[in-house]
């Protein structure tokens, strides 16, 4: 199993450009999750969603959009990049039950200039 | 809304016992997760806890008491691969199927020979 994986690994846009940060995980989990991650900080949650058809607005959801295309992808999209943007995103995800783990894949770094 | 707090830093050395204490203010708390990070890498998890008391996983343990809002993670026989950052997330919301983490802003813990 390869857990949860992002592509890509790394990015550099210019104020503006649009992108598509892509994720996967094959572990048959229901929920997923991007956060972003700025230095010195912890994880902030952009979007959810907690079953394929649904998404639901996390803590800082402005200047992004989602897309779970389907139980196993689930992929983040900024239309008008901005510095403000330049961040370290993951994308987790999570099976209901006792034990709340949540799965995270390598992160994506981004760079807008 | 939700907020945690959690010490920024904690130094300790070698063989000894560390705790990372963690409070927090949310509605509709589910349970009080620990997450560790290497470097920037890929948060992994550590322990949950959804009832009062103490969890044991090996040299980690955690303890949430809810009527205090407060849990702590317990590190034993401390080892240097231990340093890193240390996360505290809370378990959120008004569904148990649309469960989300607000995360702390971590504990760096440096461990010296």
């Amino acid at each position: 199993n390869a857990g949860v994986t992002q592509t890509p690994k790394f990015q550099v846009l210019k104020t503006g450009q649009s992108m598509t940060l892509q994720c996967a995980q094959d572990m048959n989990h229901n929920s997923m999750y991007w956060y972003r991650q700025d230095p010195g900080m912890g994880l902030r949650l952009i979007y959810y969603s907690a079953s394929e058809g649904t998404t639901d607005k996390g803590e800082v959801p402005n200047g992004y959009n989602v897309s779970r295309l389907n139980k196993r992808e689930f992929s983040l999209r900024l239309e008008s990049a901005a510095p403000s943007q330049t961040s370290v995103y993951f994308c987790a995800s999570s099976e209901e039950g006792t034990i709340y783990e949540q799965y995270f894949g390598p992160g994506t770094r981004l760079t807008v200039t | 809304g939700q907020s945690l707090e959690q010490p920024s830093e904690v130094t300790a050395v070698e063989g000894a016992i560390v705790q990372i204490n963690c409070t927090y203010q949310t509605s509709g708390f589910y349970g009080l997760s620990w997450y560790q990070q290497h470097d920037g890498g890929a948060p992994t998890f550590l322990s949950y806890n959804a009832l009062d008391g103490l969890e044991e996983t090996g040299r980690f343990s955690s303890f949430l008491s809810r009527s205090d809002s407060y849990g702590y993670l317990l590190l034993q026989e401390l080892q240097m691969k231990d340093s890193a950052s240390y996360f505290c997330a809370v378990r959120s919301g008004h569904n148990t199927n649309a469960g989300k983490s607000t995360f702390g802003d971590g504990t760096t813990l440096t461990v010296k020979p």
